[in-house]
């Protein structure tokens, strides 16, 4: 079974600022199946990012993903207000155990 | 465009069995472009797949949660469903029903149902 380890677990940043969330998995997968979600308090996970790098409906240019084999990333450009939550990324049935992307 | 939406007890006591129903709106059920599935949250945890059906109602289960997890589809309501036979307080969660495509990850979610086990 593939695992999947996001980090940092919490990244404390200021609005403007650029984040780079990392994604690792314990062997190699395709780019086609790798995904990321954002999820605020009190509400369902959102689709973000879909076959590494494509962006979902609705989801800003600022967000881009990119990565191949083991290693992924979830980049935002520069963070909005309403982009401080956490994120998971997800191949197949597994997901890593989120990120919470915090206010400084 | 889909919606889902889950329904349930929301308390259920130990040992007893949860079932949960997820009505689907916007297209049909029975649709080849997506599957079915369940994930469910515990209380400020992460996300855990549980179960995925497609219409013709081949199955896929997490291996370590297969043995209580049954997942099956009604066709002709739209709907699909989850039964988990002897819960415990670990099974306390939110519920999500979530249509997944594998080149497309989960697209479309249920608001969550919180499911606590208590007696």
């Amino acid at each position: 079974e593939i695992v999947l380890t996001q980090s940092p677990g919490t990244l404390s940043l200021s609005p403007g600022e650029r984040a780079t969330l990392s994604c690792r998995a314990s062997q190699s997968i395709s780019s086609t199946f790798l995904a990321w979600y954002q999820q605020k308090p009190g509400q369902a996970p959102r689709l973000l990012i879909y076959g590494a790098s494509r962006r979902a409906t609705g989801t800003p240019h600022r967000f881009s993903g990119s990565g191949s084999g083991t290693d992924f990333s979830l980049t935002i450009s520069r963070l909005e207000p309403e982009d401080f939550a956490v994120y998971y990324c997800q191949q197949s049935g597994t997901f890593g155990q989120g990120t919470w992307l915090e206010i400084k | 465009q889909l919606q889902l939406h889950e329904s349930g007890p929301g308390l259920v006591k130990p040992s007893e069995t949860l079932s949960l129903t997820c009505t689907v709106s916007g297209d049909s059920i029975s649709t080849s472009d997506y599957y079915w599935a369940w994930i469910r949250q515990p209380p400020g945890k992460g996300l855990e797949w549980i179960a995925t059906i497609f219409y013709s109602g081949t199955t896929y289960y997490k291996p370590s949660l297969k043995s209580r997890f049954t997942i099956s589809i009604d066709t002709s309501r739209d709907q699909f469903s989850l039964k988990l036979s002897s819960v415990t307080a670990a099974d306390t969660a939110v519920y999500y029903c979530v249509t997944y495509r594998s080149t497309s990850g989960f697209e479309y979610w249920g608001q969550g149902t919180l499911v606590t086990v208590s007696s």
